[in-house]
């Protein structure tokens, strides 16, 4: 089964700065997908980027810019220039397609914080 | 854009009596939707996938009698909790998949709290 790992409960950066949120998953499979979501306190999803694993450069969105390392099963996110509305919950994701049917595999979230 | 609703936003309940959440795809047809459950400060974990005209698939755990998912039309899914328990408080989000979009579309979430 796959799995995501988020190995950073809590992260804090500096309003303007760059900060660097880690993943990590596990599958087998060659061809898949990746998100990063962000979870504000209205707790409504918002999708950040989105890596498709055939493809080899990294995706980026304005501020935000992933550092996908298939071989090594990482996907980081990146965030320049920090913004205080970037504060939230950060969740990866895995999305994996069995039996026809797809299914989003969600890491434990980072909690970011943006100091002013 | 796609924008996915979700009715009630919070509701508060007995114990023993059945609660229906609905999801409802805005602007697109969704083919399927998919029912998430987020307890406080965890993650989501994906409870069932609805595809409409036929019956959900669960996911391992997740009690088929007590969660039904009913999928009428392409636009809308339900998610009644039967017989509900203050365990079942928790936070409900629903998903919807647009055709030709790599990606799931979340509604608001429905807090629900069983007194």
């Amino acid at each position: 089964a796959q799995t995501v790992t988020q190995s950073q409960p809590e992260m804090s950066v500096q309003e303007a700065e760059t900060v660097t949120l880690s993943c990590t998953y596990d599958t087998s499979e060659s061809d898949y997908y990746l998100f990063w979501y962000k979870q504000p306190p209205s707790r409504q999803m918002i999708l950040v980027i989105r890596q498709e694993a055939y493809k080899q450069q990294n995706a980026t969105e304005n501020r935000f810019s992933v550092n996908f390392q298939k071989a090594a099963k990482s996907f980081s996110l990146k965030i320049s220039d920090s913004q205080l509305g970037d504060a939230a919950m950060y969740f990866c994701a895995y999305r994996t397609v069995r039996g026809g049917s797809e299914k989003l595999v969600f890491g434990k979230g980072t909690k970011l914080t943006v100091n002013p | 854009g796609a924008v996915v609703s979700q009715h009630p936003s919070w509701v508060i309940c007995k114990s023993g009596t059945s609660v229906k959440i609905e999801c409802r795809s805005l602007d697109f047809q969704a083919t399927t939707m998919f029912w998430y459950r987020q307890f406080p400060k965890q993650s989501l974990m994906l409870m069932a996938t609805s595809n409409e005209g036929s019956k959900a698939t669960y996911e391992q755990g997740v009690e088929k009698d007590k969660f039904l998912i009913n999928h009428a039309s392409l636009t809308l899914s339900t998610l009644t909790v039967t017989s509900a328990h203050p365990e079942d408080s928790s936070f409900y989000i629903c998903s919807a998949r647009r055709p030709s979009y790599n990606e799931q579309f979340f509604g608001p979430g429905t807090r629900l709290t069983v007194l």
